[in-house]
């Protein structure tokens, strides 16, 4: 089983649409959570930090669970720029990150 | 403020030659880690160098090997390169006190034939 797990998709979404992404992950331990965007032949960027509380950036809300080991990410209100690859990323020690495949969203007008 | 920047680009080899990839960190930064991203796939990572010293490795052989520098700029070594070293190679640095915060570098897209 890999570490941290994403639906690569794609997801084709209208311009203005909801979309949700979910994220899990196997190691019980894991400290920290994010999303990173990642733009075709580029590098990943971080998009948002993600908090047991959850936590909202504009757009973009992100949620973690950890009795279930899932992270959520929400994007309303779809924007073409939106259109990117989404990494969930996950720590358990503070040395490295470990990414998911991406789950890829493509935003049409 | 200069970000993460890596060096060369692009670059072709031929299987069984040896390649050598280049790093400088964001200004302040001290520490660097490097990681593989095959087509389609998350990064993954490979080493982490903290003062000059190798901090924690992932799941690569041997012939994945790196270095730090004093002013804290690295280099990613690979010897008798394989088809399946094809890859987009990341840098990202960090501060040692909160490595859960790295910044990537635009990577260097190797490509092995």
């Amino acid at each position: 089983r890999k570490e941290v797990e994403q639906d690569p998709g794609p997801f084709n979404v209208p311009e203005g649409a909801t979309v949700a992404f979910n994220c899990t992950y196997s190691n019980s331990a894991s400290q920290s959570f994010f999303w990173y965007r990642q733009d075709c032949r580029k590098e990943p960027k971080l998009l948002m930090s993600v908090y047991s509380s959850g936590n909202e950036d504009g757009r973009f809300t992100a949620q973690l669970n950890r009795a279930s080991q899932y992270i959520s990410l929400l994007i309303r209100d779809s924007k073409l720029s939106d259109s990117a690859t989404y990494l969930c990323v996950v720590i358990y020690n503070t040395d490295k990150l470990i990414f998911g495949t991406g789950t890829r969203l493509q935003v049409f007008p | 403020d200069a970000g993460v920047t890596q060096s060369p680009t692009h670059l072709i080899k031929t299987r069984g030659q040896q390649v050598t990839l280049r790093c400088s960190p964001k200004s302040g930064h001290d520490t660097v880690s490097w990681y593989q991203q095959a087509l389609g796939q998350g990064p993954q990572f490979i080493f982490q160098y903290y003062e000059e010293e190798e901090r924690q490795r992932g799941n690569f052989p041997d012939r994945f090997s790196g270095h730090q520098f004093p002013n804290y700029s690295s280099e990613l070594n690979v010897n008798a390169l394989l088809l399946g070293d094809s890859a987009l190679y990341l840098c990202a640095s960090s501060f040692a006190t909160e490595t859960d915060t790295q910044y990537f570098g635009p990577g260097t897209r190797l490509t092995v034939l």
